[in-house]
């Protein structure tokens, strides 16, 4: 069936520095990618999407690029603020579907 | 944005017991929300797909008599853990795509169930 591996954390930089945090899949067909951000005490947001190869989602100095060739959707911001500080996951849906699969889950600490 | 809503959001209850979460979309519609499970410092694990007006869809592995879904209405859907034991402790989620935006979904805040 369809899978998501992160890299595990947990992850600890320091502000500014730069962040990549990467996402593997394993699904047939042409799935959708996603990114979903989780801060302390909420529900998981959005924080970006692909839904087809070659596609760069961005949003809040984030991006990831669906890469189909590598079976990749890696996390990356030039230049993290304390504020990103939360666990990010990792997700598909596959196509045509609506429900997601995620990966593990990566916490993200980042220190003034 | 749309806002995905969950009742209660913390419970503790006595082994045996039954306990009901509720998940609402406040202000979108939709035919179709999810719950998750999710265990401390893992991932979220897909339980069960909520259908508006049919029987829910459940994910290999987990008990439909266990863990009972209604779809009620457009905008709620409830889990019922039923006799509950301190194993089906956990944190759990539940999320909707709106109708009009299906690659899209919408998270509840999570409910923590503690059974004692």
């Amino acid at each position: 069936g369809d899978s998501v591996t992160q890299m595990e954390g947990p992850v600890t930089l320091s502000e500014e520095a730069f962040l990549t945090i990467n996402c593997t899949y394993t699904a047939t067909g042409y799935p959708s990618l996603f990114w979903y951000v989780q801060y302390p005490g909420e529900g998981l947001q959005l924080l970006l999407k692909a839904t087809k190869a070659d596609d760069k989602g961005s949003n809040k100095g984030f991006e990831a690029t669906y890469r189909k060739e590598t079976t990749s959707f890696h996390l990356e911001k030039g230049s993290v603020q304390v504020s990103d500080s939360a666990v990010y996951f990792c997700a598909l849906s596959g196509q045509g579907a609506q429900k997601l699969v995620f990966g593990q889950g990566t916490r993200l600490t980042i220190n003034p | 944005g749309a806002v995905v809503s969950q009742h209660p959001s913390w419970v503790i209850c006595k082994s045996g017991t039954s306990v009901k979460i509720e998940c609402r979309s406040l202000d979108f519609q939709a035919t179709t929300m999810f719950w998750y499970r999710q265990f401390p410092k893992q991932s979220l694990m897909l339980m069960a797909t909520s259908n508006e007006g049919s029987k829910a869809t459940y994910e290999q592995g987990v008990e439909k008599d266990k863990f009972l879904i209604n779809h009620a209405s457009l905008t709620l859907s409830t889990l019922t853990v039923t006799s509950a034991h301190p194993e089906d402790s956990s944190f759990y989620i539940c999320s909707a795509p709106p109708q009009s935006v299906t690659d899209t979904q919408y998270f509840g805040p999570g409910t923590r169930l503690t059974v004692l």
